[in-house]
C-alpha cells in the first residue's frame, strides 16, 4: 500500500512552458485534494475532485488545470508557467476514520519557475 | 475565510508545554490539526467534530469550542520531536473545501 504518490519530486521550469505533476493513490478514496504551499506560509487548496469525472475550485485555481478520469489519479497542469506559481505542491486524498475526514499527502512536488 | 492562528512561532525547552490556538469568524463544524516537520508532508493529527470536545494523541491534546469558534491545541511535557508547523483547518459547509490556517511553528531545544 503506497498511499499517495507524486512526481516528479523536484522540477525547474522556465517561463510559459507547461508540465503536468502526477499523483496517484491506491487507497480507493473518493476525493482529492491539490495544494500548493509558498515559502514559509500555509497551504492552499488549488482544485479538489470529489470523484471521478467530478472536479472544483479551491482557493486559488487560476494558472491550472485538472482533471479526474480514474479514482486512482488526479494530476494537475500548469499552462505559461509564471514565477508566481513557484512552490511545493501537495496532492492528498481521504478517507472517512469514524470520526471525521482524514487527508493523507504526498510527499510534494517542488516546482522553481525561472 | 482562513482560520486564524496564534502564535505565530513558539520556542520551548524540553519538557515545557505550549498551547497553539485556532479560531474563525465564521461557524466551525469541525477543526482538524496537522503538524508538518522541515521539509515533509503534513501529517494528521486530530479531528475534533463536538463543542467543547477534546482529544489526545499521545502528549498531545485538543479542545474544541464551537460556541466560541476556536480550538487550542496543547503540548505537554514537549519533546525534540514535537518541532514542526502546527496547522489547524476546516472544511466548508458541504465537507468539500478545506482551508488550513497559516501555522505556528513550534522549536523544542534540548
Amino acid at each position: 500500500n503506497a498511499g499517495v504518490t507524486q512526481t516528479p519530486k523536484f522540477r525547474i521550469l522556465k517561463i510559459g512552458q507547461s508540465m503536468t505533476l502526477q499523483c496517484t493513490q491506491d487507497m480507493n478514496h473518493n476525493y482529492m485534494y491539490w495544494y500548493r504551499q509558498d515559502p514559509g506560509m500555509g497551504l492552499k487548496l488549488i482544485y479538489y475532485s470529489v470523484g471521478a469525472g467530478i472536479t472544483d475550485k479551491g482557493e486559488v485555481p487560476n494558472g491550472y488545470n485538472v482533471s479526474r478520469s480514474t479514482t486512482e489519479d488526479f494530476p494537475l497542469r500548469l499552462e505559461l508557467a509564471a514565477p508566481s506559481q513557484t512552490s511545493v505542491y501537495f496532492c492528498a486524498s481521504r478517507q472517512y476514520s469514524g470520526t471525521g475526514y482524514e487527508q493523507y499527502f504526498g510527499p510534494g512536488t517542488r516546482l522553481t519557475v525561472t | 475565510q482562513q482560520p486564524v492562528q496564534s502564535p505565530q512561532a513558539v520556542i520551548l525547552r524540553e519538557g515545557e508545554d505550549a498551547v497553539i490556538n485556532c479560531s474563525s469568524s465564521k461557524a466551525l463544524y469541525s477543526v482538524h490539526w496537522y503538524r508538518q516537520k522541515h521539509g515533509e508532508a503534513p501529517v494528521f493529527l486530530m479531528i475534533l467534530l463536538k463543542g467543547g470536545e477534546q482529544k489526545g494523541h499521545e502528549k498531545i491534546s485538543a479542545s474544541f469550542n464551537e460556541k466560541k469558534q476556536q480550538s487550542s491545541l496543547y503540548l505537554t511535557a514537549s519533546q525534540l520531536s514535537y518541532s514542526g508547523t502546527y496547522f489547524c483547518g476546516t472544511f466548508d459547509n458541504y465537507g468539500q473545501n478545506f482551508v488550513f490556517g497559516p501555522g505556528t511553528r513550534l522549536s523544542v531545544l534540548p
